[in-house]
């Protein structure tokens, strides 16, 4: 079993829509939790952190925690063509990030 | 520019030759960590640094692999006799605290 698993996608919505990523973690030791885009060929960018149980809302962007259920989503609200992009989510169970392998989102105009 | 650079953006070598790559972490930032990503996969972590000191490496950090971080400032990377599958991203991060923010990276391709 993987440490964080994602649906690899494509997850394609049509813009203004509402984006799902979902992601699950195995080390229930696991503290801080990450989401982070990458466009293609570019380097991971921070978008989200979450610590506690429940939402977080940063703009368009919200990210849920459950570490009961060892669960982590993110919700991209009104979808833009140039959210297109792999999200990663990335959890640490030890001082390094652990990343899943991505979740590939395709924003249809 | 305050972000986190790497130089070269781009490497290409020789199967047996070595290569070193060097980060610049944010400059209050005392953590800076490496890692690498292959096509379709997220990042790997291969090692860490507080200040100068090497807290820790992954298993994935084989012995053609030495990192360094002197005076706890910059940070190289260098890779001895090169194999076709260190083909690959580099990425290094840094923080202050928890929160890592990554340089472009740098595309290795051996030949």
């Amino acid at each position: 079993q993987k440490e964080v698993e994602q649906n690899s996608g494509p997850l394609s919505v049509p813009e203004g829509a509402i984006a799902s990523l979902n992601c699950t973690y195995s080390d229930r030791g696991s503290q801080s939790f990450f989401w982070y885009r990458q466009y293609s060929g570019k380097s991971p960018e921070l978008i989200m952190s979450i610590y506690s149980n429940g939402d977080k809302e940063d703009g368009r962007f919200t990210a849920q925690l459950n570490k009961a259920s060892q669960y982590v989503s993110l919700l991209i609200r009104d979808s833009q063509p140039s959210d297109s992009a792999t999200y990663l989510c990335a959890v640490t169970p030890r001082e390094a990030l652990t990343f899943g392998s991505g979740t590939r989102l395709q924003v249809q105009p | 520019d305050t972000g986190v650079s790497q130089d070269p953006r781009h490497k290409i070598t020789k199967r047996g030759q070595n290569v070193t790559f060097r980060c610049d972490p944010i400059s209050e930032h005392n953590r800076l960590y490496w890692y690498r990503q292959t096509l379709g996969q997220g990042p790997e972590f291969l090692t860490y640094f507080q200040n100068e000191a090497q807290l820790e490496k992954s298993r994935l950090l084989s012995d053609r692999f030495s990192a360094e971080r002197p005076k706890g400032s910059f940070s190289t990377l260098e890779i001895q006799r090169t194999e076709q599958g260190d083909s690959a991203m580099y990425l290094c991060a840094s923080s202050e605290r928890d929160l890592q923010y990554f340089g472009p990276g740098t595309r290795l391709t051996v030949t």
